[in-house]
């Protein structure tokens, strides 16, 4: 079936570094979705990205789809407290349906 | 409420002991998912709904799990004879989106389900 890797597994990182988590699937992905998690909290919708080599940016995250999509990535200039937490990209694809298949998500922390 | 809601957000059962957890999806959202998360884990799938269709329950684990959507927005996640590897956060999930017609999906607290 469908497998979503990420790395890293954990980051952490000074206040104001850039960070980056990289997602890889096993297999050609329909779309792909990113969420936030807060420790102790739900994960948060941030963006989805449906296009080959489709850029989206919100604010300091960048996020990337790539020319295959079978890949994406997420990063996050000059990094903020507020930032804190586990980042999940989950794609759907091929006889998956509607099913999202999360990674395993990056644990940031950001030391102030 | 302007969000999903679960209920319970704890619940403690003993082996063997058989739980039903609720979820109430935003009004009007036609795709409700069902999802287990471990500690440290990322969400893993359990089922899907379409309004009251259950069009995919290929993650369920077990026949020990059953979920239901009767009339098309409260479901609920039963798992029948718990056991302790069924401790962990039930997600429930809603989105505006239909089969294969992906949009953002919100989340609801969780039911954080320990079994002793």
């Amino acid at each position: 079936g469908q497998q979503v890797m990420q790395i890293p597994q954990y980051q952490h990182v000074q206040e104001g570094e850039d960070f980056t988590t990289y997602c890889n699937s096993s297999t050609t992905l329909s779309n792909i979705q990113w969420y936030k998690q807060r420790p102790g909290g739900h994960p948060v919708f941030l963006i989805q990205l449906v296009k080959s080599g489709e850029v989206k940016k919100q604010k300091r995250l960048t996020f990337q789809f790539g020319e295959a999509k079978k890949n994406s990535s997420l990063h996050i200039t000059a990094t903020q407290t507020t930032d804190v937490g586990t980042y999940f990209c989950a794609g759907t694809g091929g006889t998956s349906g509607s099913r999202l298949t999360f990674g395993e998500g990056t644990q940031l922390t950001v030391n102030p | 409420g302007a969000g999903v809601s679960q209920s319970p957000r704890y619940k403690v059962a003993k082996r063997g002991q058989d739980v039903a957890l609720r979820c109430d999806p935003i009004s009007g959202h036609v795709s409700l998912f069902w999802y287990q998360q471990a500690l440290g884990q990322g969400p893993e799938f359990l089922t899907y709904f379409q309004n009251e269709a259950q069009l995919d329950k290929s993650g369920l684990p077990s026949d020990r799990f059953f979920a239901e959507r009767p009339e098309g927005s409260v479901s609920t996640l039963k798992i029948q004879r718990t056991q302790q590897e069924d401790s962990a956060v039930y997600l429930c999930a809603s989105s505006l989106g239909r089969w294969r017609r992906n949009t953002e999906a919100f989340f609801g607290q969780g039911t954080r389900l320990t079994v002793v």
